[in-house]
């Protein structure tokens, strides 16, 4: 595998459910991002690791719980979600904070999630 | 803060015309500009990045980028469009300075006509 995998590609879940969507990066990179992509509105960060430490949580519902066992997986448990949070999950990654500000981001594919 | 401003949610171009698509930004501090495209179905692909030096900056598959200080603007051009552009195209800013946080725009979703 190379670059940046995401599992599942496509999730249907009910609003009762609990389930996990996971990140892997070959990279050897140090930061990790969840993205929420929803039609019509710009790419919404949601949380930012780097070196396994949560650096940002945009006021994110507390139904989306990121886990970062190391640097190369990141994972996003979900929990009784609502049907507005059906919409594209984007994990990408990047040397992070010691690599500098231009560094670039890889993104993987993306969990097409779906909230009944 | 900063903030980016992508002009057009949809543009559509004849194959073989120019492409032209609009970002301007808000930044406190010099500002790091990305393109970044998404086809279908896949996640976002680098285009190409302006940190310093050269204003113009080339990227993969034919696009080029401006960088413009007094008009705080990076648009996004190609001579001519190929069937293959219909995607959709980010612009996104970081602030530099140590932060390694990007903020995208809304897209611009590119259509070919043949």
């Amino acid at each position: 595998e190379t670059g940046v995998t995401q599992t599942p590609r496509h999730l249907v879940m009910g609003m009762t459910n609990k389930k996990s969507l996971k990140c892997e990066q070959h990279l050897g990179h140090n930061a990790m991002y969840w993205y929420k992509q929803s039609a019509k509105k710009p790419l919404e960060l949601m949380f930012v690791y780097n070196f396994k430490e949560q650096t940002e949580n945009n006021s994110v519902p507390s139904r989306f719980s990121p886990e970062c066992p190391n640097s190369s997986h990141l994972f996003l448990h979900l929990h009784t979600l609502q049907p507005e949070d059906s919409a594209l999950y984007l994990c990408a990654s990047s040397q992070g904070a010691s690599g500098g500000p231009y560094n670039e981001q890889f993104f993987g594919p993306g969990t097409r999630l779906t909230v009944l | 803060a900063q903030s980016v401003t992508q002009l057009g949610s949809h543009v559509s171009v004849s194959e073989g015309a120019l492409v032209l698509l609009r970002c301007n930004y808000s930044s406190s501090v010099p500002p790091y500009l990305f393109w970044y495209v998404q086809y279908p179905n896949q996640g976002l692909q680098l285009l190409l990045k302006y940190t310093t030096g050269a204003t113009l900056v080339k990227g993969i598959n034919g696009f080029e980028a401006e960088f413009k200080k007094s008009e705080t603007s990076f648009h996004l051009t190609k001579p001519s469009a190929h069937m293959s552009d219909a995607a959709e195209y980010f612009c996104a800013v970081s602030s530099g300075a140590g932060s390694y946080q990007l903020t995208f725009g809304k897209g611009t979703k590119l259509s070919v006509i043949p």
